[in-house]
């Protein structure tokens, strides 16, 4: 039972490279979200969708993009990376009740 | 703005005594509160969760207390085992289900053998 994965798991990248992270879930949920974990903040909210073909800003959405590709997959890019996007995400994907909500193992991202 | 606050970062306790993690919040829609533990290098897990119309959630060793009054939780651990060494956050939704979650900042929770 796979749940939540996300790649790359790990990731170094230089000011002003791209990447994308990507995340999937077998559990049938229309609901997916990416967040960042920092210091002294918590998890705070960068995108999600609520459905397949919808997407909405969370709390810290400048400097990325996201995909939702089907109902299994939400991708999150960054186009232009700088430090300050040096953090740990997490996708997760919640089923009807938020007590079902599921997270990936997390990507730790450095910009340098 | 911080909407959901965990005012302590680390809490340490003795294996077998009583944890006690603590929650505020701000936004009065809030309506349904959730705890996630989270161990190293992997992602949060949920562990109990409490709705704005009861004022204490009981599962197991972990009880979730809620003053809406004080716009405020918190979460009982009894008795603590070195196994719950974690971080552990807080969170609210403003519906049980189909509503964006909103974080805390954490408590890494220690239990001392």
């Amino acid at each position: 039972n796979a749940g939540v994965t996300q790649t790359p798991k790990f990731q170094v990248l230089k000011t002003g490279q791209s990447m994308t992270l990507q995340c999937a879930q077998d559990m049938n949920h229309n609901s997916m979200y990416w967040y960042r974990q920092d210091p002294g903040m918590g998890l705070r909210l960068i995108y999600y969708s609520a459905s397949e073909g919808t997407t909405d800003k969370g709390e810290v959405p400048n400097g990325y993009n996201v995909s939702r590709l089907n109902k299994r997959e939400f991708s999150l890019r960054l186009e232009s990376a700088a430090p300050s996007q040096t953090s740990v995400y997490f996708c997760a994907s919640i089923g009807l009740l938020n007590t079902e909500a599921f997270f990936g193992q997390g990507t730790r991202l450095t910009v340098v | 703005d911080q909407q959901v606050k965990q005012n302590s970062p680390s809490l340490s306790v003795q294996e077998g005594r009583i944890s006690i993690l603590n929650c505020d919040y701000t936004n009065s829609m809030f309506d349904y509160f959730l705890w996630y533990k989270k161990y190293p290098a992997e992602g949060p897990t949920f562990l109990i969760s409490i709705s704005s119309i009861k004022d204490k959630n009981e599962d197991g060793r972990f009880t979730v207390f809620l003053n809406k009054s004080a716009k405020h939780l918190s979460l009982h651990i009894v008795p603590s085992q070195p196994g719950d060494s974690a971080v552990y956050f807080c969170a609210a939704s403003e519906y049980a289900s189909g509503s964006r979650l909103t974080f805390g900042e954490g408590t890494q929770l220690t239990v001392n053998p």
